[in-house]
Parts: C-alpha cells; structure tokens; sequence
C-alpha cells in the first residue's frame, strides 16, 4: 500500500525549532519529488516546499525561506522539513504529498494525515 | 506572484451538475490540477493535467481550462461529494512554486 506518515509535530514557543519527518513506503521513493503543504486552523491549503527526486530542484514559499530546510534521503524513504525561527504563523496541520512525476508541478497525488504544530508561548 | 481565485462558496442540489471555477491570469496556458478534501480528511487529487483523472476517481469528475478560468465540474452531484475543492497550478514564470486557490467549499442541498 502506497502511504506517507507524518511526525514530529508538536508544541514549540516562538523562536524554537522543530523537524517533521515523513515515512514513505509502497512505492519507489527516490522517484518522486515530494512536498510539505500546510492547512491553519479553519484557513485553505498553503504550500510550504518542494523538493524533486534527486534533492537537485528546491524551493519554498517566500514566508518561510530562510528559517526552514527541507531535505529528503531516499536511501530511507524519508523526507524532512527543519523548521527553525518558528512564528505563531506556522501553526498549522503540515501535510506530506508525493508529487505524480519527479519534479514539481505535476500535481499531488498521495498525501499523508498530516502532523500539527503549534507556536505559542 | 501569481493568484488564483474561486469562489469561496456554492451549492447544488443532488442528482444536478457543479460547476467549480479557477480564475487566474492566462491560466489558460498552464496545468490545473484539483483537490477534494472533505471535512478531517487529507486532501485527494480529482484531477491533474487540467481533466485528466487519476486512478479511481469517477467519470462524474470532468475538467476544463482555457483563457483565465479553469473550471471542475461534477456532474449527478452526491452527498458524499460535500467537500471543499482547491485548484493549483505550478508557477514557473515568477516564483518557481506551487500556488493553490483558496478553495471552494460545496454544499450539497
């Protein structure tokens, strides 16, 4: 079964730092680009980052570049989002999502449940 | 950087036709590719490629895109379509990045 899952979310005051992981299985990783997309509370999709199939594409949303790195190691099927300077902004449900080729654009074929982060004091 | 826009709301009865819009500036020349996500749900791609279907997803799931809108219809509507749908499109002219529209949120009456 083709399935992503989410971690590493959690509470963090403002300033703090925190690193999602994704778990890919069911499917060759290393061939596709993959993404972090984020819902706030009651609020619409917003996409975070891209990151194509070899780690040679990158590229994030203006509002978090700078403070966070997405990375991926495709020896084990996993995907990272380090996020760092972290603002009451960036609370919000941070889904995982497999792009249908391996680069960006494509569309989004497979999403994992999401893991939430909260910044607050 | 470039916007898209949708209507935030709309609703139709069961058994008629939904017209879902996606307007965007010569969103014509670019791929649309659309979300359902229903209530506590992840998002699910409907369609890539501005009509393309992926695998299970229903014929009643058909899309269109030329000039500035983009438009997913959903014909012989259900209950179980209520849901809120994004459209997206890659934005590789300014930004290099994915855009989303704000969303849709169906009613089925």
């Amino acid at each position: 079964e083709v399935q992503l899952v989410e971690s590493g979310g959690g509470l963090v005051k403002p300033g703090g730092s925190l690193r999602l992981s994704c778990a890919a299985s069911g499917f060759r990783f290393s061939g596709y680009g993959m993404n972090w997309v984020r819902q706030a509370p009651g609020k619409g999709l917003e996409w975070v980052s891209s990151i194509s199939s070899s780690s040679t594409y990158i590229y994030y949303v203006d509002s978090v570049k700078g403070r966070f790195t997405i990375s991926r190691d495709n020896a084990n099927n996993s995907l990272y989002l380090q996020m760092n300077s972290l603002r009451a902004e960036d609370t919000a449900l941070y889904y995982c999502a497999r792009d249908i080729g391996p680069f960006s654009g494509w569309g989004m074929d497979v999403w994992g449940l999401g893991t939430t982060v909260t910044v607050s004091s | 950087s470039y916007i898209l826009t949708q209507p935030p709301s709309m609703s139709v009865a069961p058994g008629q036709t939904a017209w879902i819009a996606c307007g965007g500036n010569n969103i014509g020349s670019k791929s649309v590719h659309w979300y359902q996500q229903r209530p506590g749900h992840a998002p699910v791609l409907v369609l890539y490629d501005d009509s393309d279907r992926p695998s299970g997803i229903p014929e009643r799931f058909s899309g269109s895109n030329s000039g500035n809108t983009a438009t997913l219809t959903i014909t012989r509507v259900e209950a179980g379509d209520e849901a809120d749908y994004y459209c997206q499109v890659w934005d590789s002219v300014t930004d290099h990045s994915v855009i989303f529209g704000g969303g849709t949120k169906l009613t089925v009456l």
